[in-house]
């Protein structure tokens, strides 16, 4: 059964740093796109961005709230995907979920919460 | 960055039909944006719906279709279900990012 599993969210203080994980399995991972997409409290879905296969150049794309702030890496040795999040801010606040990009058939996983408060 | 708009809040009756739009700041939507639909209930994750505009996954309802309608990608609902009561999203490519709309609340009352 495929899966994704996200982790390392927590509570970091603005200006803070983490770093989450995606673990999947049964799929083939590597001939993949892969993005992190997050949901605010409350709010609705946000695409972060993405990072292409290897075959495609491996490079990554974010979107504007995010940019020179994340990095988006993937290890697919591991099948695991990677978002680097710097100089988080309070609005960075939500679930962080990773998923094919686009989403398609893949099941989403339940995410990871980052909380950024003082 | 482009911004995509949908409906906050639509109502249909249980066994009628309802039409969700998703539109682009940048112009039409066409199929060259792919767009993609998602349902998202309270506590779950999403998931799609519909992909590359009027695309089903195997687990999509047949009274779920996708479509473009009048510049916007449209999610039309014929026949609603309690079930159906739910968060829909859509989803809009561009050059190099994706975005997401704002959502649409789907009471079935």
């Amino acid at each position: 059964e495929v899966q994704l599993v996200e982790s390392g969210g927590g509570l970091v203080k603005p200006g803070g740093s983490l770093r989450l994980s995606c673990a999947a399995s049964a799929f083939t991972f590597s001939n993949a796109w892969m993005c992190w997409v997050r949901q605010a409290p409350g709010r609705g879905l946000e695409w972060v961005g993405r990072v292409k296969t290897k075959i495609d150049g491996g490079t990554t794309d974010y979107a504007a709230p995010v940019k020179g702030r994340f990095t988006i890496s993937r290890d697919d040795s591991k099948n695991t995907l990677y978002l680097q999040m710097n100089s988080l801010r309070t609005e960075d606040t939500g679930v962080y979920y990773c998923t094919p990009d686009p989403p398609g058939a893949t099941p989403w996983g339940q995410g990871t919460l980052v909380t950024v408060s003082s | 960055q482009a911004v995509v708009t949908q409906e906050p809040s639509l109502t249909v009756s249980p066994g009628g039909t309802v039409t969700l739009t998703c539109g682009s700041s940048t112009g039409a939507v066409t199929s060259g944006h792919y767009p993609y639909w998602f349902q998202q209930k309270p506590g779950q994750a999403p998931r799609t719906l519909i992909f590359d505009t009027s695309n089903k996954h195997s687990w999509t309802p047949a009274r779920f279709s996708g479509s473009l309608l009048g510049g916007k990608a449209a999610l039309t609902l014929s026949g609603a279900q309690p079930e159906d009561e739910a968060e829909y999203y859509c989803l809009l490519s561009y050059s190099n990012t994706r975005v997401f709309g704002g959502g649409t609340k789907l009471a079935v009352l």
